[in-house]
């Protein structure tokens, strides 16, 4: 199983409103990351966990908790978003080996947030 | 700094032409690089990677890539392209034993009949 799952598929939030999105992968992978996507630009990396640990914030305000409870799910809690953060949520998620190699990213499709 | 170029915003090409999509990195060291494809409304897929050896890469749904390290290039190339092939592409580049991946802008490939 090479997949990455995402839910939900799209969500519609007010900015009162608290949230979350899930990610789940049974790859075995140990490294999940959270990337944002507008349209017409590549993703923007977020957050990333190595080990459960988190690893990487890319000074993401902190109306966005990232959450990893297990190996194999990732969590993003939302509160207080603003309309400026509608966009494509992408998970990913890769082995995180130590061999020195750039272990390839597996994408899940995504979570279409709008804030209105 | 690590940056990756990706000249073309959008390219147009008729089913059964070939293909190159063009792609330029900056880089001090030996760069990991990767082609991502992405249809609309989904996740990425990774099309084909480089880390080292041969310089010709061989990716899935016939694509293959080509590493030229004079010229900074990792040009996506297809010998015969399929409507189904309509997607952003997306080359990235990798730092060594890092999480972070760099992705340049995209390419937007139009496919017409």
């Amino acid at each position: 199983d090479t997949e990455v799952t995402q839910t939900p598929k799209h969500l519609v939030m007010g900015m009162t409103n608290k949230k979350s999105l899930k990610c789940e992968q049974h790859m075995g992978h140990r490294a999940m990351y959270w990337y944002k996507q507008k349209a017409k630009k590549p993703p923007e990396l977020m957050f990333v966990y190595s080990y459960e640990k988190l690893s990487i914030n890319e000074s993401v305000p902190s109306r966005f908790s990232p959450e990893c409870p297990n190996s194999s799910l990732l969590n993003l809690h939302l509160h207080a978003l603003q309309p400026e953060d509608s966009a494509l949520y992408l998970c990913a998620s890769s082995q995180d080996t130590e061999s020195g190699s750039m272990d390839e990213q597996y994408f899940g499709p995504g979570t279409r947030l709008t804030v209105t | 700094a690590q940056s990756v170029t990706q000249p073309d915003i959008h390219i147009t090409v008729s089913e059964g032409a070939s293909l190159e999509l063009r792609c330029n990195y900056s880089y001090g060291a030996t760069p990991y690089l990767f082609w991502y494809v992405q249809s609309p409304g989904q996740g990425l897929q990774l099309l084909l990677k480089y880390f080292s050896g041969d310089t010709l890469v061989q990716g899935i749904k016939g694509f293959e890539a080509e590493f030229k390290r004079s010229q900074s290039s990792f040009n996506l190339r297809k010998p015969s392209v399929h409507w189904s092939d309509a997607a952003e592409y997306f080359c990235a580049v990798g730092a060594t034993g890092g999480f972070k991946t760099i992705f340049g802008a995209g390419t937007r490939l139009f496919v017409k009949a």
